[in-house]
C-alpha cells in the first residue's frame, strides 16, 4: 500500500496560515488525496480531497505538486477551533475499503 | 439529519463479557467500516461491510465480529473481552465506490474500558 509521511507536530499562531506537508513519494496513478482531521474527543471529520488539481473548499485548500509526491493542505487563516490532529491518506479510485490511518500530524494553534 | 450514530457512547467491561456495539446511519450509506484508536495512534480498521449481509476482515479482526443485517445497521460484538480491547471504536459509512467521493462520516465513538 502507498504510505504517506508527514510531520508529528507543528504550531501556528491565530490568524495565520498553516502548511501542512504530506509526502507520499510511492503514489499511484489512480490513487486520490484525502485529508481528514480529528478534533479532541471527535471522530474524524473529512476536509478536502483531490487527485492532480489543487482543489479548495470552504475548509480549506490542497496543493497537490506536480509530480503527486507530495502535497500540502492549507488552512487560510487558523482559529482555535482548528487544532486537531490532521490526517493525509491515499486511497484508490475504485477500493473503497482501503482508509488507512496513520498517526497524522498534531497541530496547536496559539492565540 | 444524524448522520452516523454509535450507541454505547461509554461502557465498562470485565475481562470475559460479552458486548455489542451498534452503529446506525441514515445517509442510505452502502460501505460501513468499525476501528478502533488506541491512545497516540491513528485508527485501524477491524472489519467493513460493503452492503447488506456482506462483512469482511481489516487490518485487527482478532476479538471481534459483526454483522450487517440491515443497511443502515452494522453491529460490532466482542465475545470474551480483554484488557487488550481497551480502546475508542469509531464507525464510518460512505458510498458506494465512485470515481469522486465525498469520504467517510464518522460516528463519535465509543470509549470502552476492559478491567
Amino acid at each position: 500500500d502507498a504510505k504517506t509521511t508527514q510531520p508529528n507536530s507543528m504550531e501556528s499562531n491565530e490568524e495565520e496560515p498553516v502548511h501542512l506537508p504530506c509526502n507520499h513519494s510511492t503514489i499511484s496513478g489512480t490513487d486520490y488525496i484525502h485529508w481528514y482531521r480529528q478534533l479532541p474527543s471527535q471522530g474524524p471529520e473529512y476536509v478536502i480531497h483531490g487527485l492532480t488539481s489543487n482543489v479548495n473548499n470552504r475548509m480549506a485548500s490542497l496543493a497537490i505538486a506536480e509530480d503527486r509526491k507530495s502535497s500540502t493542505l492549507i488552512l487560510h487563516r487558523a482559529t482555535l477551533r482548528d487544532a486537531a490532529v490532521y490526517y493525509c491518506i491515499l486511497r484508490g479510485s475504485y477500493n473503497n475499503n482501503d482508509m488507512r490511518f496513520g498517526a497524522g500530524t498534531r497541530l496547536t494553534v496559539k492565540p | 439529519n444524524a448522520g452516523v450514530t454509535q450507541t454505547p457512547k461509554f461502557r465498562v467491561l470485565k475481562t470475559g463479557q460479552s458486548m455489542t456495539l451498534l452503529c446506525a446511519q441514515d445517509m442510505n450509506h452502502e460501505y460501513m467500516y468499525w476501528y478502533r484508536q488506541d491512545p497516540g495512534m491513528g485508527l485501524r480498521l477491524i472489519h467493513y461491510s460493503v452492503g447488506e449481509g456482506t462483512t469482511a476482515k481489516g487490518e485487527v479482526p482478532d476479538g471481534y465480529n459483526v454483522s450487517r443485517l440491515k443497511k443502515q445497521n452494522f453491529l460490532l460484538g466482542l465475545e470474551s473481552a480483554a484488557p487488550s480491547q481497551t480502546s475508542v471504536y469509531f464507525c464510518a459509512s460512505s458510498y458506494l465506490n465512485s470515481g469522486w467521493d465525498y469520504g467517510y462520516t464518522f460516528g463519535s465513538g465509543t470509549r470502552l474500558t476492559v478491567v
